[in-house]
C-alpha cells in the first residue's frame, strides 16, 4: 500500500551543525506533509509543515524542502542544539484528516 | 492552547483483564480524536479515528471488539483494550484535531500487560 518512508534510521551530528533529515512519500496525490520531533516517551510535538503547492517553507531553525518531482520530503536543522535530539518523523496527510506517519530517523547531537 | 492529555500515563494489567485510556482535548473542542500504536523504535500505527458521537472507523487489521473506542463527548474520547494479552503491551498515543490535518497529540499512555 501507500506509504511514507526515510531513508536513514539514525543521524549523528555535532552540536553547531546542521542537519538533514530525509523522507520518501509514495502517493504522488498527497497534499500535505507535516515534520514531528518525538521525544522518548512523549507524544510527537508539530515542528512545520508544507502544502504541495510550495517547495520550500521555512521556521525558525528548521526548513522543510518538497521536492514532487521525485516525492521526496526533507528536514533542515540548522545550528543543531543538544535539545533537537529525538526521532523525527515525516508524516503524509490522508483523507479524512489522517496522517500516515514514515518511520522516523533517530538524531542524535553530540556536544 | 491545543492542550491534549492522556489518562493513565502508564498502566500494568494482568492478562485477560480491560484497560480504558481516557484522551481528553483540554482548552477546545475536538471534532476528531484518532488513536494510534506505537512499538518500540517504530513509528506511529493509525489504529482508529473517532468522532463525537458517531462509531469509530478502525483501520484495516485493528480489532474493533478488542479496541473498543468511546467518544462521547468534543472534548473527551476513551480506548479499552479488552482482554488484553501481552502482544497489547505498547504505546498508544491519541491526538485530537478541530481542522482538517490539525492534529495535537497527548502524551501517550504506555500499556504493559503482564
Amino acid at each position: 500500500g501507500e506509504s511514507v518512508g526515510l531513508h536513514l534510521p539514525t543521524l549523528s551530528v555535532q552540536e553547531g551543525d546542521n542537519s538533514i533529515i530525509n523522507c520518501a512519500y509514495s502517493n504522488s496525490a498527497s497534499d500535505y506533509f507535516i515534520w514531528y520531533k518525538q521525544e522518548s516517551g512523549k507524544g510527537p510535538q508539530f515542528i512545520i509543515d508544507i502544502r504541495s503547492n510550495m517547495d520550500k517553507r521555512q521556521g525558525q531553525r528548521v526548513t522543510v524542502l518538497l521536492n514532487k518531482t521525485v516525492k521526496h520530503l526533507s528536514l533542515q536543522i540548522a545550528a543543531t542544539q543538544p535539545g533537537d535530539s529525538a526521532v523525527y518523523f515525516c508524516a503524509e496527510g490522508q483523507g479524512g484528516g489522517k496522517l500516515i506517519f514514515g518511520q522516523g530517523t533517530e538524531l542524535s547531537v553530540k556536544p | 492552547g491545543a492542550v491534549v492529555s492522556q489518562h493513565p500515563s502508564w498502566v500494568i494489567c494482568k492478562s485477560g483483564t480491560s484497560v480504558k485510556i481516557e484522551c481528553r482535548s483540554l482548552d477546545f473542542q475536538a471534532t476528531t480524536m484518532f488513536w494510534y500504536r506505537q512499538f518500540p523504535k517504530q513509528s506511529l500505527m493509525l489504529m482508529a479515528t473517532s468522532n463525537e458521537g458517531s462509531k469509530a472507523t478502525y483501520e484495516q487489521g485493528v480489532e474493533k471488539d478488542k479496541f473498543l473506542i468511546n467518544h462521547a463527548s468534543l472534548t473527551l474520547s476513551t480506548l479499552t483494550v479488552t482482554s488484553a494479552h501481552p502482544e497489547d503491551s505498547s504505546f498508544y498515543i491519541c491526538s485530537a484535531s478541530r481542522v482538517s490535518y490539525e492534529q495535537y497529540f497527548g502524551p501517550g499512555t504506555r500499556l504493559t500487560v503482564t
